[in-house]
């Protein structure tokens, strides 16, 4: 069975300092990933998606970068936090449907 | 684009009754692929049912279902025999496909559904 492993599960962190957020899929090769986020009492929107490894495409950017190092690992980062950044942000993955990782909450203040 | 709408915010039952979740989509494909998915208390997205555009038969998993009329536009979730742990956020979905070759889900608002005993 396919498992999705976000990291961490919730940050606080200052305007302007730096984000990495961790996403790690086991159990299948290959998957495509994806971003989202989701403001507090918001709709999701997908930020961005990967289909390989070292390739990362944009959807809605939000100052944010991705990135896939290795094939069942995405990363989300950014170099200086906005206020604006505050929310859940998801990682999954799809095989038909999309399956959603628990989530990174996270607060900028 | 395409755009999925959703326009109960909030839906409170009783539990052990039905629920039907309405659910608008706009889109220019001739097959489409439609989701629903449920937000729990703690955040967790979790996938509960999807219709293919050109299947006819509506789709049904355990007790939940959908009320697929194409003509409409329309995907409604239909929930049988609610219980208290049914309460959480509902959200319809539609899967676009992006000029790359890979795709994203466009998702409605949301409606919070409130099982009550």
């Amino acid at each position: 069975a396919q498992t999705i492993h976000q990291w961490p599960v919730a940050e606080i962190k200052a305007v302007g300092s730096p984000l990495s957020l961790g996403c790690t899929i086991k159990g299948k090769s290959s998957p495509n990933l994806y971003w989202y986020w989701q403001a507090t009492g918001g709709t999701l929107q997908q930020l961005f998606y990967s289909i390989t490894v070292g390739q990362v495409e944009s959807v809605v950017q939000l100052n944010l970068s991705a990135s896939r190092p290795k094939d069942d690992q995405f990363i989300l980062s950014t170099e200086k936090l906005l206020l604006s950044h505050s929310g859940f942000y998801l990682c999954a993955w799809s095989l038909g449907g999309v399956f959603f990782g628990k989530g990174t909450r996270l607060t900028v203040v | 684009a395409q755009k999925v709408t959703q326009t109960q915010t909030s839906i409170s039952v009783v539990e052990k009754t039905t629920v039907t979740m309405d659910c608008v989509y706009e889109t220019r494909d001739s097959s489409y692929f439609l989701f629903w998915y449920k937000q729990t208390a703690s955040g967790e997205i979790v996938f509960l049912i999807r219709q293919d555009s050109y299947k006819k038969e509506n789709a049904t998993v355990g007790h939940y279902s959908l009320n697929f009329q194409k003509p409409k536009s329309s995907i409604g979730l239909i929930i049988t025999a609610t219980q208290i742990e049914d309460s959480a956020v509902y959200f319809c979905a539609m899967r676009e496909y992006a000029s790359s070759g890979s795709w994203q889900l466009i998702f409605g608002s949301g409606t919070q559904l409130t099982v009550m005993p």
